[in-house]
């Protein structure tokens, strides 16, 4: 079936840092790509959709500045986190949409210290 | 605009009994229905999905849900609980279209006790 990995699956980075989070489609291709991030025993919110090739689309209230996307393959996404801050700390998921539905990467927690 | 409600953050219930986890939904459009279940510090794995066609889906591990359009609801039904079931459990609706783009429920722990 579909796999969908992201790296690093955990870090630790102090406050002013950037970081960079991969999400990739291991057997198959994916044009389009979301982010969600997770905050502790609360549910997924929808940070931004990633389409290869072309910006991506943010949700109301995500920075786009802060949360940098770039899907420059079909199999690769990448979020940056500019300038981390502690309340930045959280779980960071991405899926990659298939026909009908999405497959989930294993998420990647993000503590800012 | 598509939401979800999940009643009940938190469930418990003894292993072999009946696992009954509530969602409803509110969509503008015919929705596609998905329940996720999530092990700590993991991504969401793909329980079961309603597109079309029969209300009533099988999914993995025993799971099964029911489209009921005239409630509104998509419950997650398992007849025996095991052990290995305790997990969050998220509901999610999405509106036919081309992006996909899931809204998520607040999510329901579910406890399993010996």
């Amino acid at each position: 079936g579909a796999v969908v990995s992201q790296h690093p699956s955990w870090v630790i980075c102090k406050s002013g840092t950037s970081v960079k989070i991969e999400c990739r489609s291991l057997d198959f291709q994916a044009t389009t790509m979301f982010w969600y991030r997770q905050f502790p025993k609360q549910s997924l919110m929808l940070m931004a959709t990633s389409n290869e090739g072309s910006k991506a689309t943010y949700e109301q209230g995500v920075e786009k500045d802060k949360f940098l996307i770039n899907h420059a393959s079909l199999t690769l996404s990448t979020l940056t986190v500019t300038s981390a801050h502690p309340e930045d700390s959280s779980f960071y998921i991405c899926s990659a949409k298939i026909p009908g539905g999405q497959f989930f990467g294993p998420g990647t927690r993000l503590t800012v210290l | 605009a598509q939401s979800v409600t999940q009643l009940g953050s938190h469930v418990s219930v003894s292993e072999g009994a009946l696992v009954l986890l509530r969602c409803n939904y509110s969509s503008s459009v015919p929705p596609y229905l998905f329940w996720y279940v999530q092990y700590p510090n993991q991504g969401l794995q793909l329980l079961l999905k309603y597109t079309t066609g029969a209300t009533l889906v099988k999914g993995i591990n025993g799971f099964e849900a029911e489209f009921k359009k005239s409630e509104t609801s998509f419950h997650l039904t398992k007849p025996s609980a095991h052990m290995s079931d305790a997990a969050e459990y998220f509901c999610a609706v999405s509106a036919t279209g081309a992006t996909n783009k899931l809204i998520f429920g607040t999510g329901t722990l579910l406890a399993v006790q010996p």
